[in-house]
């Protein structure tokens, strides 16, 4: 099975601060990697997909990028309304599964 | 508006059974793939299972095989997920995903919570 390791677990940063967070996977994903964004008591919202596109409606100071084993996620400048957890994601359709990193826990300095 | 809606969750002893449902509106429902997605309180996000729009093609976490069953009734517009012999890690509240396709989850539920304790 393939496992994707997320780092940091948390950070703290100031409003305007690039912040940036990345997604390890065990063995060579291509470009299949999504990365969502959860805050508090609400359910996670789709930012990015297929490793560097943004979804329809997010904010283009989300970012990602990468492919193979290494990925990178990038908030250019972070504001008060970002923070969240941020989980990257990763699915497989042979068989049908996903698998989610540990999340990153941001947080404003 | 594109909505899911999960309900069923609820408490229940170790080793009863649960059935948890969600349903659809505002897309085709039999056109996409769906999932069922599940967070421990204070923890991450967990998949749990999925299904393919014609049930063709079903899949589990090791952590729930042979006691969780997905199903779907695309004429009801409605997901389920069967659970039985609970234990108390399966402690979580559950989300419903909409598969838009390649494994981008556009569409949840608010999630229903389920609870595994005597």
């Amino acid at each position: 099975d393939i496992q994707m390791t997320q780092s940091p677990s948390s950070l703290s940063a100031s409003v305007g601060d690039r912040v940036t967070i990345t997604c390890q996977a065990s063995q060579d994903i291509s470009n299949y990697l999504n990365w969502y964004q959860q805050k508090p008591g609400k359910a996670p919202k789709l930012l990015i997909y297929d490793a560097s596109n943004l979804q329809t409606g997010v904010p283009s100071r989300f970012s990602g990028s990468g492919s193979g084993t290494d990925f990178i996620f990038t908030i250019s400048s972070l504001q008060p309304e970002d923070i969240a957890t941020y989980y990257c994601q990763h699915y497989d359709n042979l068989p049908l599964a996903l698998t989610f990193g540990g999340g990153t826990k941001v947080e404003i300095k | 508006e594109v909505q899911l809606v999960e309900s069923g969750g609820g408490l229940v002893q170790p080793g009863r059974s649960l059935r948890l449902s969600c349903a659809v509106s505002g897309f085709t429902f039999d056109d996409y793939a769906m999932h069922w997605v599940r967070q421990a309180p204070g923890k991450g996000l967990e998949w749990v299972s999925g299904i393919s729009w014609n049930s063709g093609s079903i899949n589990y976490a090791d952590s729930v095989k042979g006691r969780f069953t997905i199903s779907r009734d695309n004429g009801k517009k409605s997901l389920y997920l069967q659970m039985s012999s609970l234990r108390a890690e399966d402690t979580a509240l559950y989300y419903c995903a909409k598969e838009d396709i390649d494994g981008r989850m556009d569409v949840w539920g608010q999630g229903t919570t389920v609870t595994v304790s005597s």
